[in-house]
């Protein structure tokens, strides 16, 4: 199957500090990737659609300034919390599937934020 | 962002048995669902999908069941194996750019 890698798998950070966890697409291209974000115990939330070449697409009550996301690239897409703080602490999840014609997701290993 | 984010529901069956893992979708325009299996620390795997023109679909071990009258699905695991202890999530697909929304999820726990 297509694989999905992210980076870094773990990152701790202070207040205040901004972190950027990287989504590659391997071994296909993804014009379209997704970011979810999993509090413990809890579901996925889908934060926003990140499209190659343009501006993404944020959820309702997804703060588009505190969570940039960057997709320069048919493999790469990028999300940046600006000015962590520790309600940020969560497992983000990005995902992307090879092709229009598939609608199954491929999903990365997730990176586990803690915001000190 | 959507989701249902509730706390997890449990559901503990003995090594060999059968599983049914329950979920309510949301939106009825919903055209394709897909059953997730996540361990702890990890991304979701893929398990089984289905289209909303079929009510039912089978894989290795594991069947799909839709009801699109009452927006249901179900997954199935035949002979349930230590190694399936997961939480388990669907997930629909609302087209127009495969934006795929997960429902809350049931955490699957194997006794040996």
């Amino acid at each position: 199957g297509a694989v999905v890698s992210q980076h870094p798998s773990w990152v701790i950070c202070k207040s205040g500090t901004s972190v950027k966890i990287e989504c590659r697409s391997l071994d296909f291209q993804a014009t379209t990737m997704f970011w979810y974000r999993q509090f413990p115990k809890q579901s996925l939330m889908l934060m926003a659609t990140s499209n190659e070449g343009s501006k993404a697409t944020y959820e309702q009550g997804v703060e588009k300034d505190k969570f940039l996301i960057n997709h320069a690239s048919l493999t790469l897409s990028t999300l940046t919390v600006t000015s962590a703080h520790p309600e940020d602490s969560s497992f983000y999840i990005c995902s992307a599937n090879p092709s229009d014609s598939y609608r199954e997701l491929f999903f990365g290993e997730g990176s586990r934020l803690t915001v000190l | 962002g959507e989701s249902v984010g509730l706390h997890l529901p449990t559901l503990s069956v003995q090594e060999g048995d059968n599983s049914i893992i329950n979920c309510a979708y949301s939106n009825s325009a919903s055209d394709y669902f897909i059953w997730y299996k996540q361990e702890s620390g990890k991304g979701p795997q893929f398990i089984i999908d289905i289209r909303s023109n079929m009510d039912k679909r089978q894989g290795q071990r594991v069947t799909v069941l839709l009801n699109k009258t009452v927006k249901h699905l179900s997954l199935q695991i035949a002979a349930t194996q230590p190694g399936d202890s997961a939480v388990y999530f669907c997930a629909e697909n609302m087209g127009g750019g495969f934006k795929t929304i997960f429902g809350a999820g049931t955490r699957l726990f194997v006794k040996a």
